[in-house]
């Protein structure tokens, strides 16, 4: 079982719709939460670090649930440019990212 | 300001052969990392840099593979007698510390292909 778990999709949604992602995590040690974002053929990008309050950016909310381990990333009103892969990411020691697969976003006109 | 940068952006090359793959972090970050992403899987951790000391090496898949840094700044990955499961891209990243939340940037990584 991988330690970082997504749906790897693809959802398909049009313009304005929200949408949202869900990842697990198995080890339960696990101490900061993000979310990435990478764009086709190119580097991922530091979208949201994920707190336990809950959190949001614009359009963007980030979740955590720490009894269920689960972290969730809602994007509302969507837009064209929202299409991409999104990265689930923890860390258990302070530097070592650990990925999940990733959940891929096609947003359509 | 500048960003991490990697070269070459693309490397073809045939197994058995040796492959260096350069990365040139962004300037004042302390701490560097290399990461592999191969098709259908996730980035994976491979070897992480405090200065020029590398504390953490455990994801490095084979002895195949070796890693400097010299003078705190450019990073060399090495892969020695290449197999084609090595074909992957190699991205690399740096952060200012190494605390949860120093952030990392990756560089736009280096895609090698092994026929």
């Amino acid at each position: 079982r991988k330690e970082v778990e997504q749906d790897p999709g693809p959802f398909n949604v049009p313009e304005g719709a929200t949408v949202a992602f869900n990842c697990t995590y198995s080890n339960s040690a696990s101490q900061s939460f993000f979310w990435y974002r990478q764009d086709c053929r190119k580097e991922p990008k530091l979208l949201m670090s994920v707190y336990s309050s809950g959190n949001e950016d614009g359009r963007f909310t980030a979740q955590l649930n720490r009894a269920s381990q689960y972290i969730s990333l809602l994007i509302r009103d969507s837009k064209l440019s929202d299409s991409a892969t999104y990265l689930c990411v923890v860390i258990r020691s302070s530097y070592k990212l650990i990925f999940g697969s990733g959940t891929r976003l096609l947003v359509r006109p | 300001g500048a960003g991490v940068s990697q070269s070459p952006s693309n490397k073809v090359t045939e197994k058995g052969k040796d492959v260096e793959l350069r990365c040139d972090p962004i300037s004042g970050h302390t701490a560097l990392y290399w990461y592999r992403q191969s098709l259908g899987q996730g980035l994976e951790f491979l070897i992480y840099f405090q200065g020029n000391s590398a504390p953490d090496k455990s994801g490095l898949p084979s002895d195949r593979f070796s890693a400097e840094r010299t003078g705190g700044s450019v990073s060399t990955l090495t892969i020695q007698r290449t197999q084609q499961e090595d074909s992957a891209v190699y991205l690399c990243a740096s952060s200012y510390g190494t605390g949860q939340f120093d952030t990392q940037y990756f560089g736009p990584g280096t895609r090698l292909t092994v026929l």
